[in-house]
């Protein structure tokens, strides 16, 4: 499965934006990047995915380097509930399962 | 809610028994994933079956087997267990697995295992 590179932990303070980087050099052209956060106690919650083109929904914002070797997940406005691990993750076109990385610790503070 | 419903939330068991964990997918979801999660593994991917059948296998020790059945819910089961075993286990499901749906897997809020 192609690797994913994130950076262990971030901080932010509430009602900031927060962009977090994800890198994935050997991506392959089918390969979807997709994101999870899981908070604490709970099981991972999907957030949002893209291919190519940057992706907005109603989480937050996913934006594609044009070569596809890095991508960037924007929280527009943190909340104390983002508080959250980020896992960013290829998904390899035609297939389903997820190969999690160790993702980035989001904190944020007031 | 994700939707997907797991039991037991907690199960506290003794080095060599045997327990299974139960996965109820999501409604119209035909795929069931299987993931274990321990402090120093991360979330490793175990198992996924499709409408009945194995579709993918990751890292599942052989003490370890997993079904799906008719009715698409799915059961985990550990045997011979060992301290190492101890871990969050998460069920997640999906609605299929082909290139036309967003891919998104639901989990469910996982079976924490204690062996002792």
């Amino acid at each position: 499965d192609a690797k994913t590179t994130q950076p262990n932990s971030m901080e932010s303070n509430e009602e900031e934006p927060v962009h977090l980087p994800c890198n994935h050099s050997t991506i392959s052209g089918t390969d979807y990047i997709h994101w999870y956060r899981q908070l604490p106690s709970q099981g991972p919650e999907y957030v949002i995915h893209g291919l190519t083109s940057n992706v907005n929904n109603r989480m937050a914002s996913l934006a594609i380097a044009e070569d596809r070797k890095s991508s960037t997940l924007i929280l527009h406005r943190a909340t104390l509930r983002d508080a959250a691990v980020y896992y960013c993750i290829l998904r390899v076109g035609g297939g389903n399962k997820l190969t999690f990385g160790t993702g980035t610790q989001l904190k944020v503070e007031l | 809610d994700s939707g997907v419903t797991q039991t037991p939330k907690h199960l506290i068991t003794a080095t060599g028994q045997r327990v299974t964990l139960r996965c109820s997918p999501r409604s119209g979801d035909l795929s069931v994933y299987w993931y274990q999660q321990s402090l120093d593994q991360g979330l490793q991917f175990l198992i996924q079956y499709y409408n009945g059948e194995e579709r993918a296998k990751g890292n599942i020790l052989e003490r370890f087997s997993a079904q799906q059945f008719p009715d698409l819910h799915s059961e985990l089961n550990l045997s011979s267990l060992e301290l190492g075993d101890s871990a969050l286990y998460f069920c997640a499901s999906s609605v299929d697995v082909g290139t036309t749906n967003t891919g998104e897997l639901f989990f469910g809020e996982g079976s924490r295992l204690t062996v002792l």
